[in-house]
């Protein structure tokens, strides 16, 4: 069964102390795997697409990286600004074409100034 | 600025009533989707259109229509609104369809939704 989880629920850090998100997937045959952001009252804005095992992108604070397994989102000496909701989604191949795309729970970041 | 535009922002509907949801978009993406968000079970497809003229089932499109006529329109319609619809829609387009290639998702900001 396609699944994606991510990991912690919530995270609370102070300011400028680094951290990663997790997110594990298990697919059958993944087509890309995305990062999005939340913030409050708003819709999910999109950040990143990993399409391969090894892959690695990066914007300002964030980087994600990406294994056969798992993602990453790397936040490097954060800011309270980037203090949101972030979701791990997964594009998963389906052989009448219409792929699924499987979102997970998310991990609601706090960034204490 | 480009992207998605949703109305209402906000509803309180009494059970049994009909309710439009509507989304535009002017990024002329050829697919469009409704997700619904509730608390502890993240987001799920209600229905999608890979382009105009055509429309498909997600995971929960139980008590939801929606119609494409046009590229820009994509409306989500509660026959008869029950309480376990209450939630936050969100309105969603991409580039392409799924399976075509792999381009992300973009939201609007939403239809918080209760119905009573």
């Amino acid at each position: 069964e396609d699944q994606v989880t991510q990991s912690p629920e919530a995270l609370r850090l102070q300011e400028g102390e680094s951290s990663s998100l997790n997110c594990s997937y298990t697919v059958s045959g993944l087509r890309g795997l995305f990062w999005y952001r939340q913030d409050p009252g708003k819709g999910p804005e999109f950040l990143f697409t990993l399409y391969s095992a090894g892959e690695e992108k990066e914007k300002e604070r964030l980087k994600a990286t990406l294994t056969k397994k798992e993602s990453f989102l790397h936040i490097t000496a954060p800011k309270p600004e980037d203090s949101a909701t972030y979701l791990c989604a997964v594009q998963a191949r389906r052989m009448n074409r219409d792929d699924k795309i499987i979102f997970g729970k998310g991990t609601r970041l706090h960034i204490l100034p | 600025i480009a992207g998605i535009t949703q109305a209402p922002t906000s509803q309180i509907l009494a059970a049994g009533r009909r309710m439009t949801l509507r989304c535009t978009q002017d990024m002329r993406h050829n697919a469009m989707y409704w997700y619904r968000q509730d608390l502890g079970l993240g987001l799920r497809l209600i229905h999608y259109s890979n382009t105009a003229g055509t429309t498909g089932k997600g995971e929960v499109p139980d008590g939801y229509s929606v119609s494409r006529a046009n590229t820009d329109d994509f409306p989500l319609t509660l026959a008869s609104a029950v309480p376990s619809q209450t939630s936050v829609y969100f309105c969603a387009s991409s580039a392409f369809p799924r399976g075509m290639d792999n381009s992300p998702l973009h939201f609007g900001n939403g239809t918080r939704l209760t119905v009573t």
